[in-house]
This record gives structure tokens, C-alpha cells and sequence, in this order.
């Protein structure tokens, strides 16, 4: 099973709201990734866990918030978004770290 | 940091025509994928190839590590095939694990 899920798969929120974007995978990955992609764009990475720890952000603002509370667990908190972060938001785990990446279906969000 | 480029960036093809799709990349890498994006955003895993060659159905890999690129071939198209194509790789040496992405490239099967 190469499967990694995402919920929801749509999500509209206002600039004030606070919001979690969920991904789990039961592979028994332990590298797990943030990326966003806007339209026409190649995914940009924002956030990669290894062991649960945060091992990189790419200098994502504050308003972005990752969560790993378990191997199998990774969340995105939402707060005071910006229009232009409306995008889709791709989860994604490895084995460990730089081996290969499989890909959960994203979730699509809007900001009003 | 690394470059990475796909060529072409577009590719219209009538159904059953088959086609390469090129990936070029400007320094040594440890790993290197092929993901087909489809229509509703999710990316498939195509190859995990960073050297050699490999065959899956109707489509193939090569990576030539030395020379720094690589060519996935698509034989007997279908308008399934439709979406962007992107190549990806880690660089190699030291402690990168940045997965890195070329621009993709876009195709289009026509029935």
C-alpha cells in the first residue's frame, strides 16, 4: 500500500478563520513533507519532518503551522491566511529522507 | 543550487502517437523521479530512477547519471496520459533533501 491521504480535499476559509489541514500515511514512512503549488507551478516545498522533528522550513510565515504528532501523522495549522496562499497544499513521505516521495491528492484551498 | 530542466514545456499528440520527454539536470544527483500529474491535481509516481533504465506498461526511463539527464517515453498514447509531467531530484552530496522540481511539461493526448 503506497497510500497517503489528505483531508479535506477542498477548503474555503476567511482571512480571520483558523483552519488544520490533515495527511496520514500507514506506510511506516518517517520523512513526511509539506509542499504548496500554485497554478502552472511546480510544488514548492515549505516544511519536511524526519522522526517527527522539523528538519526544514523553508521560510514559510508564521501563519503556517506544521504538527507532527506521530510517525504517521502530519497537520497544517491555518491562521489569518493571505488570498494569495490559496493554492493546493501536497503532503507527501518518504522512507526517510531523500528516498522516494509518494504523494497524497491535496487538498485545494481558498482564501476570501 | 540545482537546475532542472524539462523539455518540451508542451506537447500536443493525436492518440497512439508515442513520445519523449526530456529532463536535463546541472549537477551530480543521488535520486531522481518522474511523477505524471493529472487533471485533479494528484501526482502519480511514475519512475524512481537515478541511473539506468526501467519499464512500466506502455512506459519506459532512462537515466544517464554521468552525462545528467534523463528521457521517459510514452509509446501508444491514451488521452489518460494528459497532464504535466515532472521531473525531480535530490542533489547529490552532503545532506540535501530538498527535493527539487523542473518547470514540467504539458501534455495533451487528442482522441
Amino acid at each position: 500500500d503506497t497510500e497517503v491521504t489528505q483531508t479535506p480535499k477542498h477548503l474555503v476559509m476567511g482571512m480571520t478563520n483558523k483552519k488544520s489541514l490533515k495527511c496520514e500515511q500507514h506506510m511506516g514512512h518517517r520523512a513526511m513533507y509539506w509542499y504548496k503549488q500554485k497554478a502552472k507551478k511546480p510544488p514548492e516545498l515549505m516544511f519536511v519532518y524526519s522522526y517527527e522533528k522539523l528538519s526544514i522550513n523553508e521560510s514559510v510565515p508564521s501563519r503556517f503551522s506544521p504538527e507532527c504528532p506521530n510517525s504517521s501523522l502530519l497537520n497544517l495549522h491555518l491562521h489569518a491566511l493571505q488570498p494569495e496562499d490559496s493554492a493546493l497544499y501536497l503532503c507527501a513521505s518518504s522512507q526517510v529522507l531523500s528516498y522516494e516521495q509518494y504523494f497524497g491528492p491535496g487538498t485545494r484551498l481558498t482564501v476570501t | 543550487g540545482i537546475q532542472v530542466e524539462q523539455s518540451p514545456p508542451d506537447l500536443i499528440l493525436q492518440e497512439g502517437a508515442n513520445s519523449t520527454l526530456r529532463c536535463n539536470f546541472s549537477d551530480s544527483v543521488n535520486n531522481l523521479q518522474w511523477f505524471h500529474q493529472n487533471p485533479w491535481g494528484q501526482l502519480i509516481n511514475l519512475f524512481y530512477i537515478p541511473s539506468g533504465t526501467k519499464q512500466n506498461g506502455r512506459l519506459s526511463a532512462t537515466t544517464v547519471a554521468t552525462e545528467r539527464y534523463s528521457l521517459l517515453y510514452i509509446s501508444s498514447s491514451q488521452t489518460t496520459d494528459s497532464g504535466v509531467y515532472f521531473c525531480a531530484v535530490y542533489p547529490g552530496g552532503g545532506s540535501n533533501y530538498k527535493l527539487t522540481f523542473g518547470k514540467g511539461t504539458l501534455l495533451t493526448v487528442n482522441p
